[in-house]
């Protein structure tokens, strides 16, 4: 079965710092990664996904994370990150052979200092 | 953009009650999903759908119920409430698979049981 471990539960950074929040993932096989966001007393709402291709993906507001598979690893970056970043992000991985079970870390707080 | 929408938004009960939780899609999704979110453990998956009729167990499915009555509405039922299940509960739906799939999430219920 398919696990996430998110290792910093916390991450306090300045503004206009740069930001590397840590994912990495359980699965034998192909994985889908996901990063999502959660504002305060909202629902989740994507950041990005990796499913196929180029290891680097893009996402929402200057996020992007790459995918190395040697490492397991998905770690979510910004080059410099604003005051409204501060959020819960979660990493989540679900397994090529049953799509639809999607599987979430712990999550990462992040405050951003102004 | 999908909608998800759950009801109730807050919900207090007593231990021993019944309580359910209710979803309404309107963006014809296969799959509907129940996490709970708790501070330290993320979001754990407790029971998930393909479609109507169909519910599947998740990582956390004892002391709840699922059930799928069509492709819109996906409700979550404790059949006995016990104080270990105050929490905040996220509906989904979505399809994660491919390169554009993703999951779309409700405002969660915030339970508690007293």
């Amino acid at each position: 079965a398919q696990s996430v471990t998110q290792p910093d539960a916390r991450v306090t950074v300045s503004e206009g710092a740069s930001l590397q929040l840590r994912c990495k993932y359980s699965y034998s096989g192909t994985p889908y990664l996901f990063w999502y966001v959660q504002y305060p007393r909202q629902g989740l709402q994507l950041l990005l996904k990796y499913y196929s291709g180029d290891p680097v993906v893009q996402g929402v507001n200057g996020f992007e994370a790459e995918f190395i598979k040697s490492n397991s690893s998905f770690h979510l970056r910004k080059a410099s990150v604003h005051w409204s970043d501060s959020a819960v992000y979660f990493c989540a991985v679900s397994a090529a052979s049953n799509t639809n079970k999607v599987v979430f870390g712990t999550g990462t707080r992040l405050q951003v200092l102004p | 953009e999908a909608a998800v929408t759950q009801s109730p938004r807050n919900k207090v009960a007593v231990t021993g009650g019944k309580v359910t939780l209710s979803c309404n899609q309107t963006n014809n999704h296969n799959n509907m999903y129940w996490y709970r979110q708790d501070t330290g453990h993320g979001l754990r998956l407790i029971h998930y759908s393909y479609g109507a009729g169909s519910t599947e167990k998740g990582d956390i499915p004892d002391g709840y119920k699922a059930s799928r009555p069509s492709q819109e509405n996906f409700s979550l039922i404790l059949e006995l409430a016990t104080p270990s299940q105050t929490s905040v509960y996220f509906c989904a739906s979505g399809e994660p698979g491919g390169n554009t799939g993703q999951l779309y999430f409700g405002e969660g219920s915030k339970l508690t049981v007293l």
